[in-house]
């Protein structure tokens, strides 16, 4: 089956660590993004990447990172600088970067304890 | 900065009623999308709307697009228990490849 998968469903991460969201699809799609989401509240969009080895920043990606080495991968590191990263996590993809439709896995939610 | 945003940000209606949510943006865009999420799940794309179109039809839904105004809704005709779920809408700056989100709609069906 084609699709958009993330894993794990569920993280939990300790202060100071840093933590990899793992985001992989198997449907060509050339756009990937990374959003956060807030109880509450609508998406805010953290890195996103229009083409393999090629991303840029969002709005919010004080305390992230990425890379785009590979078509169908698209990891996100939250890391110890990101000072409230307990959230709803979701990645998509889409053909072309805004363009078209986006695809979206079932999201990953990370808890700080 | 988010680009969408809904109104109203909360939204309950019987069933069988129609449903209408209003999403204003800011700058010019090459088209706007709707989405849909059930709670703690992942989003469901439901319609594309290009800049030079100024309605679509899906089923039961109806999305209109006024580009002079910056704004959009989405119509959902004879609304269903099944319908109860969080609607976004997205759009994607000219100047930017990207997809931007609003704050969402929460739309409740009572039975």
């Amino acid at each position: 089956d084609g699709g958009i998968t993330q894993s794990p469903k569920y993280l939990f991460r300790k202060e100071g660590q840093n933590v990899t969201l793992s985001c992989e699809q198997n449907l060509n799609h050339d756009a990937m993004y990374w959003y956060r989401q807030d109880p509450g509240q609508g998406l805010r969009l953290i890195y996103y990447s229009q083409i393999v080895n090629d991303f840029q920043k969002g709005d919010i990606a004080e305390g992230y990172s990425v890379s785009r080495e590979k078509k169908e991968s698209f990891p996100l590191t939250v890391t110890s600088a990101q000072k409230n990263p307990t959230a709803f996590y979701l990645c998509a993809s889409s053909i072309v970067a805004g363009d078209t439709e986006a695809f979206f896995g079932q999201g990953t939610r990370l808890t700080v304890v | 900065s988010q680009q969408g945003e809904e109104d109203p940000q909360a939204l309950s209606i019987q069933e069988g009623e129609n449903a209408t949510m209003n999403c204003s943006y800011k700058t010019s865009i090459n088209n706007l999308q709707w989405y849909r999420q059930n709670s703690g799940r992942g989003l469901v794309h439901l319609i594309l709307i290009r800049s030079n179109e100024r309605e679509k039809h899906s089923g039961r839904l109806r999305v209109t697009l006024d580009t002079s105004k910056k704004s959009s809704s989405l119509l959902i005709t004879a609304s269903r228990a099944a319908d109860t779920a969080s609607y976004f809408c997205a759009t994607d700056f000219k100047v930017a490849q990207k997809l931007v989100f609003g704050q969402g709609t929460r739309l409740t069906i009572n039975p």
